[in-house]
């Protein structure tokens, strides 16, 4: 089974901090992989990556892939209290199935 | 606004009980998929069909099955409810071609079985 690992599982900040979120996974060949962020309960797209080294970025979130050192990083710069969440990182798997495998995310606080 | 509904936010069920989880999707996308979402596990898929009567196991299939009768509708069926399907159980749906690794997901149905 792929595995995806996200590091750290939980982090509490303060508003205004930065935040890095770390994925790292164990599939070599994959197509492209994908961060959610996951207020309630239903997750949304946040960004697609599938070449190595080109930063994606939407607002104060941006994140970037290393297909060489197998890891993708979500940075997230003046923090809002909005910004809590779980981030899940996923891998598109490399067979046609359209199947994502999940990491186990990482919870993010924002304290006022 | 794209929609992905299902049916129920809170289920509590017994031991032994037949449970339908029910999803619909209004952007008459091809794909759709069962995940269970576990603290410190993360999503594992059920279950998913790229095709109306169309089903594929996905990762943790046992004790579980599905039916998509229609474009729009995918059911999740726990035959004999069991507490370690206790979890919350999300939905999602995504086209085919261009754009298909987006998903889009339901709010999730939290189940409790005692």
């Amino acid at each position: 089974e792929d595995k995806v690992v996200q590091s750290p599982l939980s982090l509490v900040v303060h508003e205004g901090d930065t935040v890095t979120l770390n994925c790292s996974y164990e599939v070599t060949n994959f197509r492209s992989l994908l961060w959610y962020k996951q207020e309630k309960k239903a997750p949304t797209f946040l960004f697609m990556l599938t070449s190595s080294g080109i930063e994606k970025k939407s607002g104060r979130l941006s994140s970037i892939l290393d297909k060489k050192e197998l890891f993708s990083i979500l940075n997230i710069t003046a923090t809002q209290t909005g910004d809590s969440a779980v981030y899940l990182c996923a891998i598109d798997r490399p067979s046609n199935d359209y199947k994502l495998s999940f990491g186990a995310g990482t919870t993010v606080t924002v304290r006022a | 606004d794209v929609k992905v509904t299902q049916s129920s936010r809170y289920l509590v069920k017994r031991t032994g009980e037949k449970v339908f989880l029910e999803c619909v999707q209004d952007m008459d996308h091809e794909n759709m998929f069962w995940y269970r979402q576990d603290p410190g596990l993360g999503l594992r898929l059920i279950y998913f069909s790229y095709d109306v009567k169309m089903k594929e196991k996905g990762d943790i299939p046992e004790g579980y099955s599905v039916s998509r009768e229609k474009k729009e509708r995918f059911s999740l069926i726990l035959e004999s409810a069991s507490t370690n399907q206790t979890s919350m159980y999300l939905c999602a749906s995504t086209p085919t071609g261009f754009g298909r690794e987006k998903l889009f997901f339901g709010s999730g149905t939290q189940l409790s079985v005692l």
